[in-house]
């Protein structure tokens, strides 16, 4: 079975400055997805990234990239320019590419990003 | 982008009644919803999987009889909590995935907190 681990409960990180969230993942799957996911204290997901394991490419979408890393089942976040409205629970998830799992998220414990101004 | 509407947003009631929560895909057909449950400070935890017009699949220890979860069109999915209890007071969030492509992602509801008194 897969798993999801986000081993830093909390981190903080000044306004403005870069901040890299950790995840790794266990699995013996070649082709799957992996997500981050932002939970502000309004408790609405929000999706913030994508990767799709077959594309070596790391994805980016504006201050949030990513390094994957597939040999070692690494997946980190990094936020650039830090900003107060990043303040949130980021979650970790991995999803099969294969339809037999019915698409389902398996997610990590969250880590909860402070911001200080 | 894809829009899913859950509803109500937080709901208060006495112990013993049955609550009805709804969620909607509004401007895509779903296939597949997911229902979560979600305690304070941690993280998702998958409840069930239903695919429209067959049975939901749950996951193991959720009681079927105790959430009642309804997949009757490709826009509309139903968690009915019945016979309520102080203990299943938490946050409750829906999910759904869209036809197509392996890679298309969840789109979450705002979630709905449930109070039982």
């Amino acid at each position: 079975a897969q798993t999801v681990t986000q081993s830093q409960p909390e981190m903080s990180v000044q306004e403005a400055e870069t901040v890299t969230l950790s995840c790794t993942y266990d699995t013996s799957e070649s082709d799957y997805y992996l997500f981050w996911y932002k939970q502000p204290p309004s408790r609405q997901m929000i999706l913030v990234i994508r990767q799709e394991a077959y594309k070596q490419q790391n994805a980016t979408e504006n201050r949030f990239s990513v390094n994957f890393q597939k040999a070692a089942k690494s997946f980190s976040l990094k936020i650039s320019d830090s900003q107060l409205g990043d303040a949130a629970m980021y979650f970790c998830a991995y999803r099969s590419a294969g339809g037999w799992s019915n698409y389902q998220l398996i997610w990590g414990a969250g880590t909860k990003l402070i911001i200080k101004p | 982008g894809a829009v899913v509407s859950q509803h109500p947003s937080w709901v208060i009631c006495k112990s013993g009644t049955s609550v009805k929560i709804e969620c909607r895909s509004l401007d895509f057909q779903a296939t597949t919803m997911f229902w979560y449950r979600q305690f304070p400070k941690q993280s998702l935890m998958l409840m069930a999987t239903s695919n429209e017009g067959s049975k939901a699949t749950y996951e193991q220890g959720v009681e079927k009889d105790k959430f009642l979860i309804n997949h009757a069109s490709l826009t509309l999915s139903t968690l009915t909590v019945t016979s309520a209890h102080p203990e299943d007071s938490s946050f409750y969030i829906c999910s759904a995935r869209g036809t197509g492509w392996a890679d298309q992602p969840q789109h979450f509801g705002d979630g709905t907190r449930l109070s039982i008194l």
